[in-house]
């Protein structure tokens, strides 16, 4: 099946200041991204949509001033979380869908576990 | 209301035993998609099995398949023969349109944690 990669795996930053997270789909062109969040022991909340060279679509309740996502190229979306706080501290996980009327299959990075002091 | 909704938090089957986890959906889409995945305490998330709204027969993969019973909205899995390396959450998920749909978003249900035990 197709690869998704994330990096870092995890990060451990300062409050105060601000993480970035590569999603990278590795051998096909992903049109759609999604960032989702997951805390311990929940179901994952999807924070944003992003479709490359477009803005991101973000999720109500979503502040996209502190959660910038960024679809630059087909096998590339990033997402900084600006200003990070301890509440935001989560494991953070992109997937990536190739779309076509063939493909109805995300495929999931192994995720970013952030933990902010 | 929930679009994907597991009532069962938790799971427990003897190894080599079947077991069912429930799941049930909403949606008045008339072209829709069902996904189970996997997600072992090292977080990834491994897709298991994917059953399409028009899909006349039900899906299987392996020791997998999917019990869909389309007019009770219900997407239940089913895994024979359990083994050790089955403990893990189960998360149910539905996508609303057809295949290769591009509103893609996935809705995921609370998850189920199975645990297989010797």
């Amino acid at each position: 099946g197709a690869v998704v990669s994330q990096h870092p795996s995890w990060v451990i930053c300062k409050s105060g200041t601000s993480v970035k997270i590569e999603c990278r789909s590795l051998d096909f062109q992903a049109t759609t991204m999604f960032w989702y969040r997951q805390f311990p022991k929940q179901s994952l909340m999807l924070m944003a949509t992003s479709n490359e060279g477009s803005k991101a679509t973000y999720e109500q309740g979503v502040e996209k001033d502190k959660f910038l996502i960024n679809h630059a190229s087909l096998t590339l979306s990033t997402l900084t979380v600006t200003s990070a706080h301890p509440e935001d501290s989560s494991f953070y996980i992109c997937s990536a869908s190739g779309g076509g009327v063939t493909s109805y299959e995300q495929y999931f990075g192994p995720g970013t576990r952030l933990t902010v002091t | 209301a929930q679009k994907i909704t597991q009532t069962q938090p938790g799971m427990f089957v003897q190894e080599k035993e079947a077991v069912t986890l429930d799941c049930t959906y909403d949606t008045s889409d008339p072209s829709y998609g069902l996904f189970w995945y996997k997600q072992p305490s090292s977080g990834e998330m491994i897709f298991l099995i994917y059953q399409g709204s028009y899909d006349q027969q039900n899906a299987t993969e392996g020791r997998y398949s999917l019990n869909f019973q389309k007019a009770r909205k219900s997407a239940n899995l089913v895994i024979s023969a359990s083994q050790l390396g089955d403990s893990a959450m189960y998360f149910c998920a539905m996508r609303e349109g057809g295949r290769g749909s591009t509103l893609g978003r996935l809705y995921f249900g609370r998850g189920t944690q199975l645990t297989v035990w010797p």
